[in-house]
């Protein structure tokens, strides 16, 4: 699976939209960008993906660019319970199945501040 | 419909010891994946099994292993513990069928090796 470079951490103020970066400029055809979260010491929380279009769903909207290189996640009205580290992951999804393991980044860290 | 739940919550254990870890997936899902976390090395992937089959492997000695049964319910054993063993470990459910499926977490189990 590539790779993804995100920073490692961002403040947005509460009920402002927050924008989270990804580049993940050896993306392959074949392969979609998945964005997870994690509250602290939780389970990680899947968000959304989406293959090459514009995604939007209850949670929140993601945004590919054309050449697919890189994707903004965005939380549209954020509020103090988003704060969390929020992972952009690339996996290869194509054929009949076999769910290879997701490889994690250290992601960012997101803070909602009041 | 209920999400992924994991057994015990918190565990604690000494060296040299083992420990067994249960994992429910959701209704209907076949694919459980099993992800160690930990400060130092992030979310890392273990296995995953499929219809009481270890289909795929991440690189993990042989004390990790882990088993399926035929309700899909998944047991991760890790045997001679260590104290770098210390971590969150996390489950991971999809149907499992395509490699576009989705994996949904559970909240973990947090592990400490004394």
């Amino acid at each position: 699976d590539a790779k993804t470079t995100q920073p490692p951490s961002m403040d947005c103020a509460e009920g402002r939209a927050a924008n989270l970066p990804c580049n993940h400029s050896t993306i392959s055809g074949n392969e979609y960008v998945y964005w997870y979260r994690q509250i602290h010491s939780q389970g990680p929380q899947y968000i959304i993906h989406g293959l090459k279009n514009n995604e939007t769903n209850e949670m929140a909207s993601l945004i590919i660019t054309e050449d697919r290189k890189s994707s903004t996640l965005i939380l549209p009205h954020a509020t103090l319970r988003d704060t969390a580290v929020y992972y952009c992951i690339v996996r290869v999804a194509e054929g009949g199945g076999g769910a290879d393991g997701l490889t994690f980044g250290k992601g960012t860290h997101l803070i909602i501040q009041p | 419909k209920a999400g992924v739940t994991q057994t015990p919550r918190y565990l604690i254990k000494t060296r040299g010891q083992q420990v067994t870890l249960s994992c429910s997936p959701i209704s209907g899902h076949r694919s459980v994946s099993w992800y160690q976390q930990t400060p130092g090395q992030g979310l890392q992937f273990l296995f995953e099994y499929f219809s009481e089959t270890q289909r795929n492997k991440g690189n993990f000695p042989g004390r990790f292993s882990g088993r399926q049964f035929s309700n899909s319910r998944s047991e991760m054993n890790v045997s001679t513990l260590e104290l770098g063993d210390s971590a969150l470990y996390l489950c991971a459910s999809s149907p499992g069928t395509s490699g576009r499926d989705t994996q949904y977490f559970g909240p973990g189990t947090r592990l400490t090796v004394l």
